[in-house]
């Protein structure tokens, strides 16, 4: 069955550290895509990465990284030099291709709180 | 600029009291979805649509209904509302339906029902 399990609820960090939230997903198919979404305190979603099954390079953007590995069936998102913008709940998500839709399986999100 | 509208935003309303939140795109996206939001336990689909009078149940369809009579609009109906549809709901769309594609979301539409 398909699930995506973000198992910390809370992560609370001083601003500058570095902080990673966790993403653990299941799916019986071979081909899936993997995103993350920011919600802020205004409520409203932000796509911040897609990844498919194919490819498991990780990927850097500014101070954002995702580490996908597909043998542990994670991944993960490392925010790094945390600012108190970055306070916001995480989503991880799962679509899987053979569905034929773009349903988005969520995750039950990890909430930052970056303290200045 | 391209972007999912909902309305109205905010809605505080009784119990049994029908209620139409409206989705609107303009992208010219063939699939569009509902899903609510709950505490601990992140967003669920409650309907979808593949096209125009193309739609089916997600995963917690109980108490709405939907319709898709043009591309760019996708209503989210209830007949009759329960304290247990408090929630957060967004509506998103995307291009095509293959799992790929970045799903945009709309706003938000926080709902209380007393």
């Amino acid at each position: 069955a398909q699930k995506v399990t973000q198992a910390q609820t809370e992560i609370s960090v001083v601003e500058k550290e570095d902080v990673t939230l966790d993403c653990v997903y299941e799916t019986r198919d071979t081909t899936y895509y993997l995103f993350w979404y920011k919600q802020p305190p205004s409520g409203e979603l932000v796509f911040l990465i897609r990844r498919n099954s194919f490819d498991e390079q990780n990927e850097i953007s500014g101070r954002y990284s995702w580490n996908f590995q597909k043998s542990t069936s994670s991944f993960n998102f490392t925010i790094t030099a945390s600012q108190v913008v970055d306070s916001a709940v995480y989503f991880c998500a799962l679509s899987e291709a053979s569905r034929g839709t773009d349903k988005l399986i969520f995750g039950t999100g990890t909430r930052l709180q970056v303290f200045p | 600029e391209a972007q999912v509208t909902q309305n109205p935003r905010y809605l505080i309303t009784v119990t049994g009291k029908k209620l139409t939140v409206t989705c609107s795109q303009n992208m010219n996206h063939e699939y569009m979805s509902w899903y609510r939001q709950d505490p601990g336990l992140g967003l669920r689909q409650i309907y979808y649509s593949m096209n125009v009078e193309v739609t089916d149940k997600g995963d917690v369809p109980e108490g709405y209904k939907v319709s898709r009579k043009e591309k760019r609009n996708f209503p989210l109906i209830l007949e009759s509302p329960s304290p247990n549809q408090t929630s957060l709901y967004f509506c998103a769309s995307s291009y095509r339906t293959s799992g790929y594609n970045e799903q945009f979301f709309g706003p938000g539409t926080r709902l209380t029902v007393l």
